[in-house]
């Protein structure tokens, strides 16, 4: 049973430019959420997706967007880079009908910027 | 607004001995629920325990507890027999009902270091 799974594992990009990263949830889980850790600080809810549509917002700019596709799985778009974007970035998923069930992590991709 | 406060520094635990890791929270959401992760050097954050605001009882889950106490917004993780494995961050983070469990606020974390 493949847990969830995020792509690339690091990442090094330069101030300005556009990132995309990936994610898988685990199976069977229809829903994906994603969070951004700075270092030394807990996650920061940025938004989730459930059918396609983002479902939820945290407060990130618009700079930050999202998509998931027919088979569940995500991108997270990060347009125009900024030093503060350098973070941890987790991918969570769950069922949107999950109950007290709890959100699965991935291992995150780490993004730096330069 | 929901909040999570976790302000231990770091800590410092004899490898078998029991460590409680403390956390507050604040809402006025009278449905919640309350999770404690684990972070270790590798990133990913790990599923430790869970506790409705409607649970009668403390949730427990193999060496781990949760203390929780509503009249205090307090849900404090008991790690008993520390195992050196224990070695990670620790978050506590909560859900409300308005989003479900699908949506996190987490608090800053504790460092535990187990020591042989």
């Amino acid at each position: 049973d493949a847990g969830v799974t995020q792509s690339p594992t690091h990442l090094i990009k330069t101030r300005g430019q556009q990132v995309t990263l990936r994610c898988s949830p685990k199976s069977g889980h229809d829903t994906v959420s994603w969070y951004q850790q700075a270092l030394g600080q807990g996650p920061q809810f940025i938004f989730q997706y459930y059918e396609e549509e983002e479902r939820q917002r945290g407060n990130f700019p618009d700079r930050f967007s999202g998509h998931q596709f027919p088979n569940y799985s995500s991108e997270l778009n990060v347009n125009a880079l900024l030093l503060g974007d350098s973070a941890l970035y987790l991918c969570a998923s769950s069922l949107v009908r999950g109950g007290d069930s709890p959100l699965h992590f991935g291992n995150g991709t780490r993004l730096t910027v330069t | 607004a929901q909040k999570i406060t976790q302000t231990q520094p770091g800590m410092f635990v004899q490898e078998k001995e029991a460590v409680t890791l403390d956390c507050t929270y604040d809402t006025s959401d009278p449905s919640y629920g309350l999770f404690w992760y684990k972070q270790p050097s590798s990133g990913e954050m790990i599923f430790l325990i869970y506790q409705g605001s409607y649970d009668q009882q403390n949730a427990t889950e193999g060496r781990y507890s949760l203390n929780f106490q509503k009249a205090r917004k307090s849900a404090n993780l008991v790690i008993s027999a520390s195992q050196l494995g224990d070695s990670a961050m620790y978050f506590c983070a909560m859900s409300t009902g308005t989003y479900g469990n699908n949506r996190l606020a987490f608090g800053k974390g504790n460092q535990v270091v187990v020591i042989p």
